[in-house]
Protein backbone atom coordinates (compact mmCIF):
# COMPACT_ATOMS: atom_id res chain seq x y z
CA UNK A 1 0.00 0.00 0.00
CA UNK A 2 1.20 3.42 -0.93
CA UNK A 3 1.00 6.18 1.23
CA UNK A 4 2.32 9.67 2.26
CA UNK A 5 2.86 11.84 4.57
CA UNK A 6 3.45 15.26 5.14
CA UNK A 7 5.50 17.08 8.11
CA UNK A 8 6.15 20.85 9.41
CA UNK A 9 4.91 23.63 11.04
CA UNK A 10 1.41 24.52 11.31
CA UNK A 11 2.46 28.24 11.88
CA UNK A 12 5.33 30.48 10.24
CA UNK A 13 6.40 33.86 10.43
CA UNK A 14 6.84 36.56 7.56
CA UNK A 15 10.04 36.11 6.02
CA UNK A 16 10.38 32.59 7.61
CA UNK A 17 11.80 29.61 5.92
CA UNK A 18 9.46 26.87 5.69
CA UNK A 19 10.50 23.50 5.43
CA UNK A 20 8.25 20.53 4.84
CA UNK A 21 8.80 16.62 4.81
CA UNK A 22 6.88 13.93 3.09
CA UNK A 23 7.20 10.69 4.67
CA UNK A 24 6.26 7.78 2.11
CA UNK A 25 6.31 4.10 1.94
CA UNK A 26 5.04 1.35 -0.17
CA UNK A 27 7.35 2.47 -3.08
CA UNK A 28 10.45 3.41 -3.92
CA UNK A 29 12.16 6.89 -5.13
CA UNK A 30 14.81 4.93 -6.89
CA UNK A 31 12.25 3.24 -9.25
CA UNK A 32 12.49 4.10 -12.59
CA UNK A 33 9.30 6.31 -13.64
CA UNK A 34 8.85 7.56 -9.70
CA UNK A 35 8.91 11.07 -8.50
CA UNK A 36 7.57 13.06 -5.82
CA UNK A 37 5.86 16.26 -6.04
CA UNK A 38 4.60 18.96 -3.83
CA UNK A 39 1.51 21.17 -4.32
CA UNK A 40 -0.60 23.58 -2.29
CA UNK A 41 -3.76 24.93 -1.95
CA UNK A 42 -5.12 28.26 -0.35
CA UNK A 43 -8.35 28.17 1.60
CA UNK A 44 -11.35 28.43 -1.09
CA UNK A 45 -8.93 28.20 -3.95
CA UNK A 46 -7.20 25.89 -6.59
CA UNK A 47 -4.46 23.54 -7.20
CA UNK A 48 -1.41 25.18 -7.45
CA UNK A 49 1.99 22.86 -8.56
CA UNK A 50 5.20 23.89 -6.63
CA UNK A 51 7.61 21.17 -7.46
CA UNK A 52 8.83 17.88 -8.38
CA UNK A 53 12.10 15.35 -7.72
CA UNK A 54 12.50 12.21 -9.72
CA UNK A 55 14.01 8.89 -9.15
CA UNK A 56 17.40 10.72 -11.23
CA UNK A 57 17.19 13.13 -9.08
CA UNK A 58 16.51 15.51 -11.22
CA UNK A 59 14.43 18.71 -9.78
CA UNK A 60 11.66 21.04 -11.36
CA UNK A 61 9.83 23.72 -10.36
CA UNK A 62 7.16 26.09 -10.74
CA UNK A 63 8.41 29.11 -12.72
CA UNK A 64 6.47 31.71 -10.48
CA UNK A 65 8.53 30.40 -7.32
CA UNK A 66 11.83 28.77 -8.49
CA UNK A 67 13.82 31.71 -6.44
CA UNK A 68 12.67 30.53 -3.85
CA UNK A 69 12.30 27.00 -3.70
CA UNK A 70 14.15 23.96 -2.81
CA UNK A 71 13.73 20.19 -3.30
CA UNK A 72 15.46 17.10 -2.31
CA UNK A 73 15.33 13.58 -1.20
CA UNK A 74 16.38 10.77 1.06
CA UNK A 75 15.87 8.18 -0.86
CA UNK A 76 17.23 5.67 2.50
CA UNK A 77 14.82 7.78 4.72
CA UNK A 78 11.88 7.23 1.93
CA UNK A 79 11.64 11.30 2.24
CA UNK A 80 11.36 14.60 0.12
CA UNK A 81 11.95 17.87 1.21
CA UNK A 82 10.30 21.23 0.44
CA UNK A 83 12.12 24.70 1.50
CA UNK A 84 10.43 27.63 0.62
CA UNK A 85 11.89 30.97 1.52
CA UNK A 86 10.66 34.40 2.58
CA UNK A 87 7.15 33.20 3.95
CA UNK A 88 4.74 36.15 3.22
CA UNK A 89 0.50 35.29 4.21
CA UNK A 90 -0.14 34.92 1.11
CA UNK A 91 1.79 31.39 0.97
CA UNK A 92 -0.92 30.10 3.77
CA UNK A 93 -2.71 27.11 2.03
CA UNK A 94 -2.75 23.23 2.53
CA UNK A 95 0.28 21.66 1.13
CA UNK A 96 -0.19 18.39 -0.55
CA UNK A 97 2.80 15.91 -1.38
CA UNK A 98 1.94 13.21 -4.27
CA UNK A 99 3.30 10.16 -6.18
CA UNK A 100 3.93 10.63 -9.46
CA UNK A 101 4.20 7.91 -11.56
CA UNK A 102 4.88 9.31 -14.91
CA UNK A 103 2.45 6.72 -16.67
CA UNK A 104 -0.25 7.59 -14.73
CA UNK A 105 0.35 11.12 -13.24
CA UNK A 106 -0.35 12.04 -9.54
CA UNK A 107 -2.04 8.86 -8.66
CA UNK A 108 -1.31 8.82 -4.76
CA UNK A 109 -1.81 12.11 -2.11
CA UNK A 110 -0.82 12.80 0.99
CA UNK A 111 -3.59 13.77 3.43
CA UNK A 112 -1.99 17.26 3.80
CA UNK A 113 -0.82 19.89 6.09
CA UNK A 114 -2.56 23.86 6.50
CA UNK A 115 0.26 26.39 6.98
CA UNK A 116 -0.71 29.71 8.12
CA UNK A 117 1.88 32.55 7.83
CA UNK A 118 0.83 35.42 10.16
CA UNK A 119 3.16 37.32 12.79
CA UNK B 1 3.99 27.98 -18.26
CA UNK B 2 0.70 28.69 -19.41
CA UNK B 3 -3.14 28.17 -18.38
CA UNK B 4 -5.67 25.98 -18.41
CA UNK B 5 -9.41 26.98 -18.35
CA UNK B 6 -12.27 25.60 -16.69
CA UNK B 7 -15.84 26.72 -16.09
CA UNK B 8 -16.19 27.56 -12.21
CA UNK B 9 -19.42 25.44 -11.85
CA UNK B 10 -22.05 22.73 -13.51
CA UNK B 11 -24.60 21.71 -11.66
CA UNK B 12 -26.55 18.18 -13.26
CA UNK B 13 -29.92 16.29 -11.95
CA UNK B 14 -28.92 13.12 -9.94
CA UNK B 15 -28.66 10.01 -13.16
CA UNK B 16 -27.85 12.99 -16.09
CA UNK B 17 -24.53 13.34 -17.63
CA UNK B 18 -22.17 16.06 -16.45
CA UNK B 19 -19.50 17.49 -18.89
CA UNK B 20 -16.83 19.38 -17.00
CA UNK B 21 -14.23 21.05 -19.92
CA UNK B 22 -10.61 22.43 -19.71
CA UNK B 23 -9.16 24.24 -22.62
CA UNK B 24 -5.62 24.98 -22.98
CA UNK B 25 -3.52 26.29 -26.20
CA UNK B 26 -1.09 23.22 -25.59
CA UNK B 27 -3.18 20.76 -24.97
CA UNK B 28 -3.27 19.24 -28.51
CA UNK B 29 0.47 18.81 -27.59
CA UNK B 30 0.16 16.84 -23.92
CA UNK B 31 -2.10 14.91 -22.04
CA UNK B 32 -4.64 15.55 -19.49
CA UNK B 33 -5.04 14.28 -16.00
CA UNK B 34 -8.27 14.89 -13.95
CA UNK B 35 -8.93 15.07 -10.52
CA UNK B 36 -11.71 14.98 -7.79
CA UNK B 37 -11.57 16.79 -4.51
CA UNK B 38 -14.25 16.51 -1.76
CA UNK B 39 -14.28 19.21 0.84
CA UNK B 40 -11.49 18.42 3.58
CA UNK B 41 -10.03 16.00 1.78
CA UNK B 42 -6.81 15.27 -0.90
CA UNK B 43 -7.47 15.04 -4.18
CA UNK B 44 -8.50 11.62 -6.36
CA UNK B 45 -6.99 10.76 -9.81
CA UNK B 46 -9.65 9.76 -11.28
CA UNK B 47 -8.83 10.02 -15.45
CA UNK B 48 -5.30 9.62 -16.49
CA UNK B 49 -3.30 10.77 -20.06
CA UNK B 50 -6.99 11.86 -21.37
CA UNK B 51 -9.19 9.22 -21.27
CA UNK B 52 -7.61 6.39 -18.90
CA UNK B 53 -8.92 5.43 -16.16
CA UNK B 54 -7.27 4.41 -12.74
CA UNK B 55 -8.20 1.15 -10.96
CA UNK B 56 -11.23 1.66 -8.73
CA UNK B 57 -12.39 4.47 -10.34
CA UNK B 58 -16.12 4.13 -11.54
CA UNK B 59 -16.93 3.36 -15.08
CA UNK B 60 -19.00 6.04 -15.11
CA UNK B 61 -15.90 8.08 -15.15
CA UNK B 62 -14.62 8.94 -18.46
CA UNK B 63 -12.17 11.44 -20.72
CA UNK B 64 -11.84 12.86 -24.05
CA UNK B 65 -9.73 15.20 -26.26
CA UNK B 66 -10.43 17.47 -29.02
CA UNK B 67 -8.08 20.15 -30.05
CA UNK B 68 -7.42 22.61 -27.00
CA UNK B 69 -10.36 20.99 -25.39
CA UNK B 70 -10.36 17.97 -22.94
CA UNK B 71 -13.35 17.37 -21.52
CA UNK B 72 -14.17 15.17 -18.29
CA UNK B 73 -18.04 12.76 -18.67
CA UNK B 74 -19.70 11.72 -15.65
CA UNK B 75 -22.30 9.44 -16.68
CA UNK B 76 -25.33 8.74 -14.58
CA UNK B 77 -24.36 11.38 -11.57
CA UNK B 78 -24.77 10.43 -8.24
CA UNK B 79 -25.19 12.56 -5.04
CA UNK B 80 -21.33 11.20 -4.31
CA UNK B 81 -20.21 12.86 -7.60
CA UNK B 82 -20.76 16.61 -6.04
CA UNK B 83 -17.31 17.85 -5.67
CA UNK B 84 -14.63 20.29 -7.24
CA UNK B 85 -12.50 18.49 -10.09
CA UNK B 86 -9.56 20.07 -11.61
CA UNK B 87 -7.57 18.96 -15.05
CA UNK B 88 -4.07 19.43 -15.07
CA UNK B 89 -1.61 18.76 -17.64
CA UNK B 90 1.89 17.65 -18.09
CA UNK B 91 5.00 17.63 -21.30
CA UNK B 92 3.88 15.32 -23.75
CA UNK B 93 7.26 13.67 -23.44
CA UNK B 94 6.14 11.92 -20.50
CA UNK B 95 8.09 14.05 -17.97
CA UNK B 96 6.88 16.86 -15.68
CA UNK B 97 9.01 19.52 -16.09
CA UNK B 98 6.26 22.18 -16.31
CA UNK B 99 3.18 21.24 -14.30
CA UNK B 100 -0.08 23.27 -14.55
CA UNK B 101 -3.66 22.68 -12.65
CA UNK B 102 -6.94 24.31 -14.10
CA UNK B 103 -9.19 26.22 -11.82
CA UNK B 104 -11.14 24.17 -10.91
CA UNK B 105 -15.19 23.25 -11.52
CA UNK B 106 -17.32 22.52 -8.82
CA UNK B 107 -19.98 19.88 -9.57
CA UNK B 108 -22.99 20.52 -8.09
CA UNK B 109 -25.57 17.70 -8.09
CA UNK B 110 -29.04 19.14 -7.76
Amino acid sequence: QVTLRESGPALVKPTQTLTLTCTFSGFSLSTSGMCVSWVRQPPGKALEWLALIDWDDDKYYSTSLKTRLTISKDTSKNQVVLTMTNMDPVDTATYYCARLDILTGFDIWGQGTMVTVSS
Amino acid sequence: SYELTQPPSVSVSPGQTARITCSGDALPKQYAYWYQQKPGQAPVLVIYKDSERPSGIPERFSGSSSGTTVTLTISGVQAEDEADYYCQSADSSGTFRDVVFGGGTKLTVL
